[in-house]
């Protein structure tokens, strides 16, 4: 069975420093992989996802397939940017594997 | 510009009641899918939709039912609830299957 591991609960760092958040996935096929974000008070939202290789508000992500992962990127933090990160997979049917979280925490 | 609305936001149920929860999107979504979120587990995937009058099982579906005789609307019922569905349930849409979901704000639901 598919599954997405997101191995830090919490990451702390501070404005300005680099910030990479780890997702792990297991999947024999060829899966698609997202990364939601959750502001605090806000729904939970699409942020990147890996087919479109694009960068939002900052953040980049790419996919290794011989790894397995899609760690999601950012070179200097933002306050802005504490937030809820789950990472997502679709398989090649219409489920999707949630991982449990990283709560980004930035500092001033 | 609702997006998608969950209705009740809270609820307390005893153990064997059943309640529905109520999902609606205003956005002509054809996909919509129920999740639960767990501390420590992300969110799993109960049921989904694909189109109006079609449903499937996601990835915990038993104890579960859904339906979807309109468009807009995608019902989760709880036939006779128990202390291990207490959970935060989300509502999500999508266009396509490749589309992003839109979340709703979440049911959170406590048995007793």
């Amino acid at each position: 069975a598919q599954r997405v591991t997101q191995p830090e609960k919490l990451l702390s760092v501070f404005k300005g420093a680099p910030v990479e958040l780890k997702c792990n996935y297991s999947y024999s096929g060829s899966p698609e992989l997202f990364w939601y974000v959750q502001y605090s008070r806000q729904r939970l939202q699409l942020l990147l996802r890996h087919i479109s290789r694009e960068s939002i508000k900052g953040f980049t992500a790419d996919l290794n397939k011989g790894e397995t992962s899609f760690h999601l990127k950012k070179p200097f933090a933002q306050e802005e940017d504490s937030a809820m990160y789950y990472c997502a997979l679709k398989d090649y049917g219409q489920n999707f594997v949630f991982g449990p979280g990283t709560r980004l925490s930035v500092l001033p | 510009n609702a997006g998608v609305t969950q209705t009740p936001k809270f609820r307390v149920l005893k153990t064997g009641q059943s309640m529905t929860l109520l999902c609606a999107q205003d956005m002509n979504h054809e996909y919509m899918y129920w999740y639960r979120q767990d501390p420590g587990m992300g969110l799993r995937l109960i049921h989904y939709s694909v189109g109006e009058g079609t449903t499937a099982k996601g990835e915990v579906p038993d104890g579960y039912n859904v339906s979807r005789l309109k468009k807009q609307n995608f019902l989760l019922g709880l036939e006779s609830a128990a202390p291990s569905q207490t959970s935060v349930y989300f509502c999500a849409s999508s266009l396509t299957e490749r589309q992003p979901q839109h979340f709703g704000d979440g049911t959170r639901l406590s048995i007793l």
